[in-house]
């Protein structure tokens, strides 16, 4: 099964318009952080915005915010005002703490291409 | 500028060639990753470096072959590939492996196409 479920391969998004993007994930483990990335057509991955588990608040970082849903287990991002520059492909992604205290690399979601019309 | 640099950017081998690909960060992290990006796929993690030390090698053929000299450099060697290897191979880094917020800070990546 899939740890990561990004259910929309692609996206239209008028400029100026609010987007949401749907990130839901898999985990039996109580600890766990949750990832949004930005790929632009350069390549380069993107550090955009986190959230941890047990925070109580739903992360933000300029116009990027996290809809954590814990019980839904779900993450989406919202981007408000969008602009041109923020057509990419957006990857969720998860990093999990075993029980011996370690983490792993992140696992990630099959992404979501948005494209910022004018 | 990212502080991650992978070269080279772009590579083309033959499926008998031998070819290597270097990662170098320079943010003073510990953790060092490869990843490998194919079309309509997810981020494959490849293998795991935390103090040099490898921690993760998640089933990769043989073929692909890491080395991490010290925390600051990370290689991917590469023989007798095969075409369904093509992909884009991103290396990344963090500050360790201690908890759930270590983000990764990724390189530009190397395209790889194999003939």
């Amino acid at each position: 099964a899939q740890k990561i479920t990004q259910t929309q391969p692609g996206m239209f998004v008028q400029e100026k318009e609010a987007v949401t993007l749907d990130c839901t994930y898999d985990t039996s483990d109580p600890s766990y952080g949750l990832f949004w990335y930005k790929q632009p057509s350069s390549g380069e991955m993107i550090f955009l915005i986190y959230q941890g588990s047990y925070d109580q608040q739903n992360a933000t970082e300029g116009r990027y915010s996290l809809n954590f849903q814990k019980a839904r287990k779900s993450a989406n991002l919202v981007i408000s005002a969008s602009q041109l520059g923020d057509s990419a492909m957006y990857f969720c992604a998860m990093r999990e703490v075993y029980s011996g205290g370690g983490a792993d690399g992140l696992t990630f979601g099959k992404g979501t291409h948005l494209i910022i019309q004018p | 500028e990212t502080g991650v640099t992978q070269t080279p950017r772009h590579l083309v081998m033959g499926m008998t060639n031998k070819k290597s690909l270097k990662c170098e960060q320079h943010l003073g992290h510990n953790a060092m990753y490869w990843y490998k990006q194919s079309a309509k796929k997810p981020l494959e993690l490849m293998f795991v470096y935390n103090f040099k030390e490898q921690t993760e090698n998640n089933s990769v053929p043989s073929r692909f072959s890491p080395e991490c000299p010290n925390s600051s450099h990370l290689f991917l060697h590469l023989h007798t590939l095969q075409p369904e290897d093509s992909a884009l191979y991103l290396c990344a880094s963090s500050q360790d492996l201690s908890g759930t917020n270590e983000k990764l800070f990724f390189g530009s990546g190397t395209q790889l196409s194999v003939l």
